[in-house]
C-alpha cells in the first residue's frame, strides 16, 4: 500500500529565505507526482506535475525534483514572499490507479515571516 | 471555465438528515472523484466515477452514494447524516487515465453533523 508522508509538518521562515519542502513515498511505481497548495478555508490549487519519467518541473519561483528510486520529490520556492503562506501537500498517482487516484501525504504547513 | 465547482460552500446537517452535495465541470473531464479531508489523516477518497454511468468506490465509500448521469456533474449523497461525516468534501476531475493526469479540485464544502 502507497504511503505518502510530509516532514516537517509546519515551517517558518523569513522572508526572502528559500523553501525546501520535503515528500516521501514508498512505493517507487508512481506514474506521478503533483504538488498543490491549499490556504486555510479553501481549495488545493495544483503547482507542478512531475511525471514518473522526469526528474525536475519548474514554474517560475517553484521547483520540484523527482528521484523514484528513493522514494522522494522536493519541492524549492525561491526568494520566499509571505504570500507563499499556506499548506503545501503532494500526491501520488499509481499507474492503472482507477479513476486516477491519489494518494496525499499530510501538508507541510509554511509561514513566512515579513 | 469555471473548473470544478463545489455547492453549498457550507452545511450544517443534524444526525439523520439527508442531503446532496454538488459538483460540476466544465472541461469535459472523464473522470470525477470525492475527497474527504480531515485533521491528521489527509485527503482520502470516497467515490470516483470513469464516465458517464460508471461509478466506483474509494477508500471510504460507507454512508455515501454518488451517480454521474451526466459528464458535468457528479453529486455526493449522505443518506443518513452522522457526526462522524463531519468533513470538508472536495470534488476533483481529470482526463482520462492515459494522459497526464493532472487533477483540477473544486473549493470544498465544510459539513458539520451535529
Amino acid at each position: 500500500k502507497q504511503e505518502v508522508t510530509q516532514i516537517p509538518a509546519a515551517l517558518s521562515v523569513p522572508e526572502g529565505e528559500n523553501l525546501v519542502l520535503n515528500c516521501s513515498f514508498t512505493d517507487s511505481a508512481i506514474y506521478n507526482l503533483q504538488w498543490f497548495r491549499q490556504d486555510p478555508g479553501k481549495g488545493l490549487t495544483s503547482l507542478l506535475l512531475i511525471q514518473s519519467s522526469q526528474r525536475e518541473q519548474t514554474s517560475g519561483r517553484l521547483n520540484a525534483s523527482l528521484d523514484k528510486s528513493s522514494g522522494r520529490s522536493t519541492l524549492y520556492i525561491a526568494a520566499s514572499q509571505p504570500g507563499d503562506s499556506a499548506t503545501y501537500l503532494c500526491a501520488v498517482r499509481r499507474p492503472q490507479a482507477a479513476g486516477n487516484k491519489l494518494t496525499f501525504g499530510g501538508g507541510t504547513r509554511v509561514l513566512v515571516k515579513p | 471555465n469555471a473548473g470544478v465547482t463545489q455547492t453549498p460552500k457550507f452545511q450544517v446537517l443534524k444526525t439523520g438528515q439527508s442531503m446532496t452535495l454538488q459538483c460540476a465541470q466544465d472541461m469535459n473531464h472523464e473522470y470525477m472523484s470525492w475527497y474527504r479531508q480531515d485533521p491528521g489523516m489527509g485527503l482520502r477518497l470516497i467515490h470516483y466515477s470513469v464516465g458517464a454511468g460508471i461509478t466506483d468506490q474509494g477508500e471510504v465509500p460507507n454512508g455515501y452514494n454518488v451517480s454521474r448521469s451526466t459528464t458535468e456533474d457528479f453529486p455526493l449523497r449522505l443518506l443518513s447524516a452522522a457526526p462522524s461525516q463531519t468533513s470538508v468534501y472536495f470534488c476533483a476531475s481529470s482526463y482520462r487515465q492515459t494522459s497526464a493526469g493532472e487533477q483540477y479540485f473544486g473549493p470544498g464544502t465544510r459539513l458539520t453533523v451535529t
